[in-house]
């Protein structure tokens, strides 16, 4: 089946600092993927739709400033977060639809803002 | 408005035991519904799908939902429970979206299986 992949799958790094988060589709294009954010023993919310070759979609709350997403090839898409401050750590998936509405899930990346 | 419950933040079963995980869905038209599950530290993985063919879905690892229009729910069961099936379970509904669609997931159920 098709296959997502994240990069890194863990990062730690100190507060203020960027950090970016790469999503990538190994054997398919992707015009559209999704980026999510779960905190510990909660469900998957939805941050943004990443669209190639336009403007990222927020969803209602989300700082679009602050994680800001690029999607500038048919198979990469990418979420940065600025200044990370300890309450972003959180683990961040993304996803790629395919047939039928399912989507491919990426294997998550876990950041931890000290 | 759209939305997925699952009823039972937790749920405990002996090996052997038949699973069942409830979900009921809002959803002002015809939805399409998914489980998937989640094991530690990783993504999600796709267990099963209806859209809008048969009710009676079959995933893998034996599990299986039903999808009951007149009472807006798609729990999913498995008959024997193993310790593999440990994880947590994630309902969703599809709706569409500006230039395609999104996902709204339910809360999600974590699933104890007991030797």
């Amino acid at each position: 089946g098709a296959v997502v992949s994240q990069h890194p799958s863990w990062v730690i790094c100190k507060s203020g600092t960027s950090v970016k988060i790469e999503c990538r589709s190994l054997d398919f294009q992707a015009t559209t993927m999704f980026w999510y954010r779960q905190f510990p023993k909660q469900s998957l919310m939805l941050m943004a739709t990443s669209n190639e070759g336009s403007k990222a979609t927020y969803e209602q709350g989300v700082e679009k400033d602050k994680f800001l997403i690029n999607h500038a090839s048919l198979t990469l898409s990418t979420l940065t977060v600025t200044s990370a401050h300890p309450e972003d750590s959180s683990f961040y998936i993304c996803s790629a639809p395919g047939r039928g509405d399912e989507q491919y899930f990426g294997p998550g990346t876990r950041l931890t803002v000290t | 408005a759209q939305s997925v419950t699952q009823l039972g933040s937790h749920v405990s079963v002996s090996e052997g035991a038949l699973v069942l995980l409830r979900c009921n869905y809002s959803s002002s038209v015809p939805p399409y519904l998914f489980w998937y599950v989640q094991y530690p530290n990783q993504g999600l993985q796709l267990l099963l799908k209806y859209t809008s063919a048969a009710t009676l879905v079959k995933g893998i690892n034996g599990f299986e939902a039903e999808f009951k229009k007149s009472e807006t729910s798609f729990h999913l069961t498995k008959p024997s429970a193993h310790m593999s099936d440990a994880a947590e379970y994630f309902c969703a509904v599809t709706l569409p979206n500006t230039g395609g669609f999104k996902t709204i997931f339910g809360a999600g159920t974590r699933l104890f299986v007991k030797a």
